[in-house]
């Protein structure tokens, strides 16, 4: 069975352009998370879909956002990127929207802000 | 608002040891834990997940408890070996909302 894919494995992008970063769920998935991992703060959540509908999203501004399409894939856009904005973006899957559920993760797009 | 921590920020054992990896957290209230390993400029692999109502759970030489009044959770490895060598990271899951909060993680290091 196939993890948790995501796309491209690295990105590089210049201040105030957009990034666009995709995520494909284990087969069976109906929830996507993304999460951001930058140097010296740690992983912190950012968004979480399930089936189709944006249901939490961390303290991340408005240029943050993303979409869940009918297969379950995900794509998290960051528009007007700053310098801060660097960091490996971690997208996870679980069976369904149950805070039992088990969290599988992706490897990563490491976004790179010049 | 949730809060993890753990200790030690990192570890370097020689090969055989056994170890105990420590997570707190702030707010009892959560629906599980979960500790995940991280190597360099990679994903998270899961390793164990304990649900609220559980005490502890094991997977090979991993064991994991958890003790909801005290707010801590545990990760014992035992006889550590080179490829254990990663940063392990625990979780907690609370709230609602399914959003995990992280610890910075722990950095181990297992020397032959």
């Amino acid at each position: 069975e196939a993890g948790v894919t995501q796309s491209p494995t690295h990105l590089i992008k210049t201040r105030g352009q957009q990034a666009t970063l995709r995520c494909s769920p284990i087969s069976g998935h109906t929830s996507v998370y993304w999460y951001q991992q930058a140097l010296g703060l740690g992983l912190q959540f950012l968004l979480w879909y399930d089936e189709g509908e944006e249901r939490n999203r961390g303290n991340f501004p408005p240029r943050f956002s993303g979409r869940q399409f009918p297969n379950y894939s995900s794509e998290l856009n960051v528009n007007a990127l700053e310098l801060e904005d660097s960091a490996l973006y971690l997208c996870a899957s679980s069976r369904e929207g149950l805070a039992t559920d088990t969290q599988y993760f992706g490897p990563g797009t490491r976004l790179t802000v010049l | 608002k949730q809060e993890v921590t753990q200790i030690p920020a990192a570890l370097s054992v020689p090969e055989g040891e056994n170890l105990v990896l420590n997570c707190s957290f702030t707010d009892s209230a959560i629906y599980n834990l979960q500790w995940f390993r991280q190597d360099p400029g990679k994903g998270l692999t899961s390793l164990l997940l304990i649900q609220s109502s559980q005490r502890e759970q094991t997977s090979g030489r991993l064991n994991a408890s958890l003790d909801k009044s005290s707010g801590r959770s545990t990760l014992y490895i035992a006889a550590s070996q080179p490829g254990d060598s990663a940063t392990y990271l625990c979780a907690a899951l609370s709230g609602g909302y399914n959003k995990l909060i992280f610890g910075a993680g722990t950095r181990l290091a297992v020397h032959p």
